[in-house]
């Protein structure tokens, strides 16, 4: 069955980091592009990044680049998201999401939490 | 960066057709997903390639895609249809979502 769980989640005050773990089970993070996607309270989607299948290159939305970075981990089979310079705007529940070879996110977890406030 | 936008919420009868619309730039030349999210829960993925429905999701899920404006089409709506949909498209290696349309079902 496939599953991803995500965690890491947390209350940071404004300007600090965080880093975020997505575990997979039933396929390996290697062979999927793999993205993180979060949601603030009451709003709608909002797509974060990605990481490529085929070459490991990262993406970025607007709103985090330079602040955020995506990585993983093939033998823990898991993606991170490390989140510097945290600000309140930031505050959303992230989800860890597989992108599949049609190009949808197929698979979602629970989702983690983050909440920026002092 | 290419926007989608969709309307805040629409309402249906019970047992009626809901139609949910997504307006871009010249949208039929993109594929375009569509996500049902229900509160506390994750989004499910309900159309892939504007008009196809992955396993599981009933025959009264259908979609098109024209012009600017793509649509998601919930044939004899039943309360629980009731939820917020996303519609998303890829623009060169970004993922865009919809600003989300809140279903009621009456």
């Amino acid at each position: 069955e496939v599953q991803v769980l995500e965690s890491g989640g947390g209350l940071v005050q404004p300007g600090g980091s965080l880093r975020l773990s997505c575990v997979a089970s039933g396929f390996t993070v290697r062979s999927s592009a793999m993205n993180w996607v979060r949601q603030a309270p009451g709003k709608g989607l909002e797509w974060v990044s990605s990481i490529s299948n085929s070459d490991g290159s990262t993406y970025y939305a607007d709103s985090v680049k330079g602040r955020f970075t995506i990585s993983r981990d093939n033998f823990k089979n898991t993606v991170y998201l490390q989140m510097n310079s945290l600000r309140a705007e930031d505050t959303a529940v992230y989800y860890c999401t597989e992108r599949g070879a049609g190009y949808t996110f197929d698979y979602w977890g629970q989702g983690t939490l983050v909440t920026v406030s002092s | 960066s290419y926007e989608l936008t969709q309307p805040l919420s629409v309402s249906v009868a019970l047992g009626q057709t809901a139609r949910i619309t997504c307006g871009g730039n010249n949208i039929r030349s993109k594929n375009v997903h569509w996500y049902q999210q229900k509160p506390g829960q994750a989004p499910v993925l309900v159309m892939y390639r504007d008009s196809n429905r992955p396993s599981g999701i009933p025959e009264r899920f259908s979609g098109s895609n024209s012009g600017n404006t793509a649509t998601l089409t919930i044939s004899r709506a039943q309360g629980g249809d009731e939820a917020d949909y996303y519609c998303q498209v890829w623009d060169t290696s970004t993922a865009v979502f919809g600003g989300g349309t809140k279903l009621t079902v009456l």
